[in-house]
C-alpha cells in the first residue's frame, strides 16, 4: 500500500498568489481529514470528509481557505491569496471507516512557505 | 479543543520502559482514549486506542485507570527511534452525528537517550 500520498512536499511562495495543496488518500478509504501544523498552535484539524461530502468545515480559518474532494481519491486544500502567516505544515488523513475509529493514517506533509 | 493533559517533556534510557501519562478527566462514557506519536518531521502515527481495559499491541500497552480519568502508554523497551512527540487524545462525537475526529494537544516530547 502505498499509503496516504501529498504534493507538493515543499512549496514556496510569495504573499498574495494562490496555492493549492493536494492529497490522494488510501485507496478503500472512506474519509479524509486535513490537518495544519504550526509550532505556535500545534495540530489543527481544518475541515474533513466523508464519502466526498464535508463533514465539518469549522477548522478551516477564513474564507481564503476551501477544499474539495471531486472523488474518493483526491482531494485539494486551495489558500487564495496566501499569506505569511499560513506557512505551516499541512497533513492529509485518511480512515477507512468513517472516521470515527480514530486510526488516522497520514501522509508525509506538504511544508507552505508564504514570504 | 483537546481535553487531556500530558507532561510537556519525558526522557528514558534505551532499553528501559517508557511510562508516559496522560490526564482526562472530563472523559465520558462513550470515548475513547487513542495515543499517536510524531517523529520529526513526518506525519503523526497511530500507536494504539482504549474504551476501559488494558490494551496491548506490538508497539506499545496503554493503562487506563478504573474511573478512566487518566491513562498510561507504556513502551516495554525504549530504542532511540521512539524519540518522538505522544499525543493523548480523547474521541469526540460531532453534535448530531456519528462521525467522530480527534483533537490534538501539545502531546509529550519523549526523548531516548543512549
Amino acid at each position: 500500500d502505498a499509503g496516504v500520498i501529498q504534493s507538493p512536499r515543499h512549496e514556496v511562495t510569495e504573499m498574495g498568489q494562490e496555492v493549492t495543496l493536494r492529497c490522494k488518500p488510501i485507496s478503500g478509504h472512506n474519509s479524509l481529514f486535513w490537518y495544519r501544523q504550526t509550532m505556535m498552535r500545534g495540530l489543527e484539524l481544518l475541515i474533513y470528509f466523508n464519502n466526498n461530502v464535508p463533514i465539518d468545515d469549522s477548522g478551516m480559518p477564513e474564507d481564503r481557505f476551501s477544499a474539495k474532494m471531486p472523488n474518493a481519491s483526491f482531494s485539494t486544500l486551495k489558500i487564495q491569496p496566501s499569506e505569511p502567516r499560513d506557512s505551516a505544515v499541512y497533513f492529509c488523513a485518511s480512515t477507512q471507516r468513517g472516521g470515527f475509529t480514530g486510526e488516522l493514517f497520514f501522509g508525509e506533509g506538504s511544508r507552505l512557505t508564504v514570504l | 479543543d483537546a481535553k487531556t493533559t500530558q507532561p510537556t517533556s519525558m526522557d528514558c534510557a534505551e532499553g528501559r520502559a517508557a511510562n508516559l501519562p496522560c490526564n482526562h478527566s472530563t472523559i465520558s462514557g462513550n470515548e475513547y482514549v487513542y495515543w499517536y506519536r510524531q517523529i520529526h518531521s513526518q506525519g503523526p502515527q497511530y500507536i494504539i486506542h482504549g474504551l476501559k481495559n488494558n490494551e496491548t499491541n506490538e508497539m506499545a500497552s496503554l493503562i487506563i485507570t478504573e474511573d478512566r480519568k487518566s491513562s498510561t502508554l507504556i513502551l516495554p523497551h525504549a530504542t532511540l527511534r521512539d524519540t518522538a512527540v505522544y499525543y493523548c487524545i480523547v474521541r469526540v462525537l460531532d453534535r448530531g452525528s456519528t462521525l467522530g475526529r480527534l483533537y490534538f494537544g501539545r502531546g509529550t516530547q519523549l526523548t531516548v537517550w543512549p
